[in-house]
């Protein structure tokens, strides 16, 4: 079973800043499967980045993707205060099919 | 406009049952794959079950194997999600969302609490 583990916890920024989330699966991947998802308060989780590098649509470019093999990267370009959530990096493979991380909470300064 | 929108959910005492629906709208619902995931208060997301495109083929979570059974019927464009021998940590809001590889698009939720 393919565990994702994302770092960090939280992440506290300044509007106009850069975000950087990390996630690290616990053996390679293919970014073909690699997901990104950004939940706001109270509200259902939203497709932000697929194929690991993939902006889903209506999403801003300010939010990219990058990275293969066990490590990948969500990048926020420069924040805006609407960025607050928790964002969660997902997986699909075999047994269990779909895995997610724990997320990372960005919070806006 | 793409829609998913579940109902069904409540307060159920430990051992209960209770049925989800999931009913679709503005997509060709019989070329999609349907999942349910769920979020316990104050956690992150869990994957929970997922029916394929013509109910051929399902598969669960190894925590409700053998209590959750997902089915859909292509007549109404609804997914369901029966739940027996539910327990305090089944409690969580439960999504379906859609997709092979990834889930595109998502419900509001509804919130199952089980206790006594």
């Amino acid at each position: 079973e393919i565990v994702l583990t994302q770092s960090p916890g939280t992440l506290s920024l300044s509007p106009g800043e850069r975000a950087t989330l990390s996630c690290r699966a616990s053996q390679s991947v293919s970014s073909s499967f690699l997901a990104w998802y950004q939940q706001k308060p109270g509200q259902a989780p939203r497709l932000l980045i697929f194929a690991a590098s993939t902006r889903a649509t209506g999403i801003p470019d300010r939010f990219s993707g990058s990275g293969s093999g066990t490590d990948f990267t969500l990048t926020i370009s420069r924040l805006e205060p609407e960025d607050l959530a928790v964002y969660y990096c997902q997986h699909y493979g075999s047994s269990p099919g779909w895995t997610f991380g724990q997320g990372t909470k960005v919070e806006i300064k | 406009e793409v829609q998913l929108v579940e109902s069904g959910g409540g307060l159920v005492q430990p051992g209960g049952s209770l049925r989800l629906s999931c009913a679709a709208s503005g997509f060709t619902f019989n070329t999609y794959w349907i999942h349910w995931v769920r979020q316990a208060p104050g956690k992150g997301l869990v994957w929970v079950s997922h029916v394929n495109s013509d109910g051929s083929s399902t598969s669960y979570a190894d925590s409700v194997k053998g209590r959750f059974t997902i089915s859909r019927d292509t007549a109404k464009n609804t997914v369901f999600l029966q739940m027996s021998s539910l327990r305090p940590e089944d409690t969580a809001i439960y999504y379906c969302t859609r997709g092979v590889n990834y889930f595109d698009a998502w419900g509001q939720g509804t919130l199952v609490t089980v206790s006594s």
